[in-house]
C-alpha cells in the first residue's frame, strides 16, 4: 500500500517551453501533497505544500508564477515548470500523505522523481 | 531551531558491520522523526519513523534510538548489507504548518562486501 507515482519520470524541454509533472497517489487518498527539488548529492528542498481543493503553500524563495501547482483531487497533484530555463534542471519529487490515516498519519510517501533537463 | 545535523556525511562499513547514523535537533516541540533510504536517481522511501515517547523502535535490521533529553536520534543497520548502499535522511515534524518535514542533509553509505 501508499504508493505514489510520478509522470513522466524524465523530461527533456527547451528553454522557454513549459512542462507539466503528474503525481499520483494509487491507493490512498492524499490530502496533502509536496513537491520537492534536489539537486545531486544534496538534500530535499520543499517547493511548495497543496491540500486538495486549496491553493498551494509556497516555501520562500519559490517562485509561484513559475511552478504552477494544482492539487485538484485526491488523487491527482500537477506541477507544471513555466517558461522553463536550464537553471531549472533538476530533480523533482512529489510525496503525499493522508491526514485522515491513522495511527501513523505524519507518513509522507514519496513518488520516484521527475528528472528534468531543460536546454 | 528549525535545523536537523546530520552526520556524517559519508561512511563506509564491511558488510555484516553495523551501520550508524547520528540527527540532533534544537527545536523540542518536534515531535515526529522519520528516517528515509534513497537510491541513486529514486525518491526517498520511509524506513522508519518514531515518537519522542518511545527511546527505541526496532524493525528487521533497522533500529531508532531515541535520547530526548540529548535531543538526538540515530539509526543503527544491523549486519549491513551491500544492498544497503544507498543515501540516508534523517527529518523532523512538528503539529501545525501541514506537517511539513524538516531535513537532515544526508548520509552516503556504502557497504564493501
Amino acid at each position: 500500500g501508499a504508493v505514489v507515482s510520478q509522470h513522466p519520470s524524465w523530461v527533456i524541454c527547451k528553454s522557454g517551453t513549459s512542462v507539466k509533472i503528474e503525481c499520483r497517489s494509487l491507493d490512498f487518498q492524499a490530502t496533502t501533497m509536496f513537491w520537492y527539488r534536489q539537486f545531486p548529492k544534496q538534500s530535499l528542498m520543499l517547493m511548495a505544500t497543496s491540500n486538495e481543493g486549496s491553493k498551494a503553500t509556497y516555501e520562500q524563495g519559490v517562485e509561484k508564477d513559475k511552478f504552477l501547482i494544482n492539487h485538484a483531487s485526491l488523487t491527482l497533484s500537477t506541477l507544471t515548470v513555466t517558461s522553463a530555463h536550464p537553471e531549472d534542471s533538476s530533480f523533482y519529487i512529489c510525496s503525499a500523505r493522508d491526514d485522515h490515516r491513522g495511527p501513523w498519519i505524519y507518513e509522507q510517501y514519496f513518488g520516484p522523481g521527475t528528472r528534468l533537463t531543460v536546454t | 531551531q528549525q535545523q536537523v545535523k546530520q552526520s556524517p556525511q559519508s561512511l563506509i562499513v564491511q558488510k555484516g558491520g553495523i551501520s550508524i547514523i547520528n540527527c540532533a535537533y534544537e527545536n523540542t516541540a518536534f515531535d515526529y522523526f522519520p528516517w528515509y533510504q534513497q537510491f541513486p536517481g529514486k525518491g526517498p522511501a520511509l524506513l522508519i519513523a518514531i515518537r519522542p515517547d518511545v527511546s527505541e523502535k526496532k524493525e528487521g535490521r533497522f533500529t531508532i534510538s531515541f535520547n530526548k533529553s540529548a535531543k538526538q536520534f540515530s539509526l543503527h543497520i544491523m549486519d549491513s548489507q551491500p544492498g544497503d548502499s544507498a543515501t540516508y535522511f534523517c527529518a523532523a515534524s512538528i503539529t501545525g504548518n501541514n506537517r511539513k518535514l524538516i531535513w537532515g542533509l544526508g548520509t552516503s553509505l556504502a557497504v564493501n562486501p
